[in-house]
C-alpha cells in the first residue's frame, strides 16, 4: 500500500477535463514539492510537473499541477486519446529515503 | 542531450547473481542523485534507493535494505544495481532516473531493464 493515495482510475470523453488527486500527510506532501509522472503503455515514466506546478520544456499547457496542504492535484484539460496512460505523483518523506510514489491512476479516454 | 542508458534485458535462474547498469551522459554525472525504481508486472513504481555518485552516499528504502546493493563508478558515469541471490519475485522492470528537480523530482529516466527470474 502506497504512502500517497491516488484514485485507481479516472475516465472522460475526448475534449473534457480530468483531475487526479494525490493525498498524503504532513511528513511528505505537506513538507515537500510534488512531481507528477506520465507512463504511456510499454514506456518509461516521464515527468509532467515538478515543484508542484512547473512544467518542463515541451510539456503542453493542458497539464497543470497544484498543491494545498497535504494534497496535490494534476489537471488535464482538453483530454486527447494520446493521454491514455498511468499517472503517478511523487515526493519525499521526512522519515524515508528516496522518492515515494502514489499507487498510480489510470486515465481512460472514452 | 542528457541521457541515461541502461543495460539490456536479463533472464536468470533463482539463486543466481546479477548486476545491471545505468550510464549517464550529457551532464555532470557525479553531482546528481540517481534513483533506482522497480516496477513489478502490472504494478506501480517503487523507489528502491538513491545514490550520489560523487561520494557514493547511498540511501535505501526500507523494503529494499539488505536485498540489493546500489553502487556507482563516477569515473565512467555509471550506476549499478546488484543482487547476490535472485528470487522469482525480483522479476520486474528496473529504471534508473536522475534527481534533477527539488525533493528528488526525477527529470530524466533510463529506458528500463527487464529482469526475468525463472527456473
Amino acid at each position: 500500500q502506497s504512502v500517497l493515495t491516488q484514485p485507481p482510475s479516472v475516465s472522460a470523453a475526448p475534449g473534457q477535463n480530468v483531475i487526479i488527486t494525490c493525498s498524503g500527510s504532513v511528513s511528505n506532501i505537506g513538507s515537500h514539492y510534488v512531481s507528477w509522472y506520465q507512463q504511456l503503455p510499454g514506456t518509461a515514466p516521464k515527468v509532467l510537473i515538478y515543484e508542484n506546478k512547473k512544467r518542463p520544456t515541451g510539456i503542453p499547457g493542458r497539464f497543470s499541477g497544484s498543491k494545498s496542504g497535504t494534497s496535490a492535484t494534476l489537471g488535464i484539460t482538453g483530454l486527447q486519446t494520446g493521454d491514455e496512460a498511468e499517472y503517478y505523483c511523487g515526493t519525499r518523506d521526512n522519515s524515508l529515503s528516496g522518492v515515494i510514489f502514489g499507487g498510480g491512476t489510470k486515465v481512460t479516454v472514452l | 542531450e542528457v541521457l541515461l542508458v541502461q543495460s539490456g534485458a536479463e533472464v536468470k535462474k533463482p539463486g543466481e547473481s546479477l548486476e545491471i547498469s545505468c550510464q549517464g551522459s550529457g551532464y555532470s554525472f557525479p553531482t546528481s542523485w540517481i534513483a533506482w525504481v522497480r516496477q513489478m508486472p502490472g504494478k506501480g513504481l517503487e523507489c528502491m534507493g538513491i545514490i550520489f555518485p560523487a561520494d557514493s552516499d547511498t540511501r535505501y528504502s526500507p523494503s529494499f535494505e539488505g536485498q540489493v546493493t546500489i553502487s556507482a563508478d563516477k569515473s565512467i558515469s555509471t550506476a549499478y544495481l546488484q543482487w547476490t541471490s535472485l528470487k522469482a519475485s525480483d522479476t520486474a522492470i528496473y529504471y534508473c532516473a536522475r534527481s534533477g528537480f527539488s525533493d528528488h523530482g526525477l527529470d530524466v529516466w533510463g529506458q528500463g531493464t527487464t529482469v526475468t527470474v525463472s527456473s
